[in-house]
């Protein structure tokens, strides 16, 4: 079946600070692949897509490539702010079909801890 | 535009007991998720109803079971309340068809079983 895993955390880092946290994963097919963002005591938000092998999810100075033949998705950003702080999540989903998206499969995530 | 909406926020019950979580979808998504999330963990996929119907399932036992009316909206049912039931438990809404793929969650319901 399909699982991802993700880079152990946590993870502190100094402000402006690169930030890399590896994800990989297994899953048959082409599946979509996404970053989700948790903040504190709150639920999911969508921080980035890529939905074909090769393209690029960007969103708020974070990327991420779609990478086919590593089956990799890191997530990147060049300089990290303190309101970065939170926990981390990869996933995918299966293959499109007609009837829409299948199920999300997350990694166990990584918190992230940006200090002044 | 409203996002997804999830009540309650908090919840306490003791063992043995039953639950009900609700969850209204983004205004024009048709279809609804719902996950588990227990404590430092990712979140774990329970199902999935479209059409009223339950179109995927997870590894879940039958304690737990749903229902989605026909605005889309949806419960989540837990029987027979164990302490390992214990979790935020989260609601996503998408939609139908190519092109719509991501999930959009909303801030979950806190269920602590004591």
């Amino acid at each position: 079946g399909n699982s991802v895993t993700q880079m152990e955390g946590p993870v502190t880092l100094s402000e402006e600070a690169f930030l890399t946290i590896n994800c990989t994963y297994t899953a048959t097919g082409y599946p979509s692949l996404f970053w989700y963002v948790q903040y504190p005591g709150e639920g999911l938000q969508l921080l980035l897509k890529a939905t074909k092998a090769d393209d690029k999810g960007s969103n708020k100075g974070f990327e991420a490539t779609y990478r086919k033949e590593t089956t990799s998705f890191h997530l990147e950003k060049g300089s990290v702010q303190v309101s970065d702080s939170a926990v981390y999540f990869c996933a995918l989903s299966g293959e499109i079909s007609n009837f829409g998206n299948e199920k999300l499969t997350f990694g166990t995530g990584t918190r992230l801890t940006i200090i002044p | 535009d409203a996002g997804v909406t999830q009540s309650p926020t908090h919840l306490i019950k003791t063992r043995g007991q039953q639950v009900t979580l609700r969850c209204s979808p983004k205004s024009g998504h048709d279809t609804v998720s719902w996950y588990q999330q227990a404590l430092g963990q990712g979140p774990q996929f329970i199902f999935q109803y479209y059409e009223e119907e339950e179109r995927q399932r997870g590894n879940f036992p039958d304690r737990f079971s749903g229902h989605q009316f026909p605005n889309y909206s949806s419960e989540l049912n837990v029987n027979a309340l164990l302490l390992g039931d214990s979790a935020l438990y989260l609601c996503a809404s998408s939609g139908t068809g190519r092109g719509t793929d991501t999930q959009y969650f909303g801030p979950g319901t806190r269920l602590t079983v004591l």
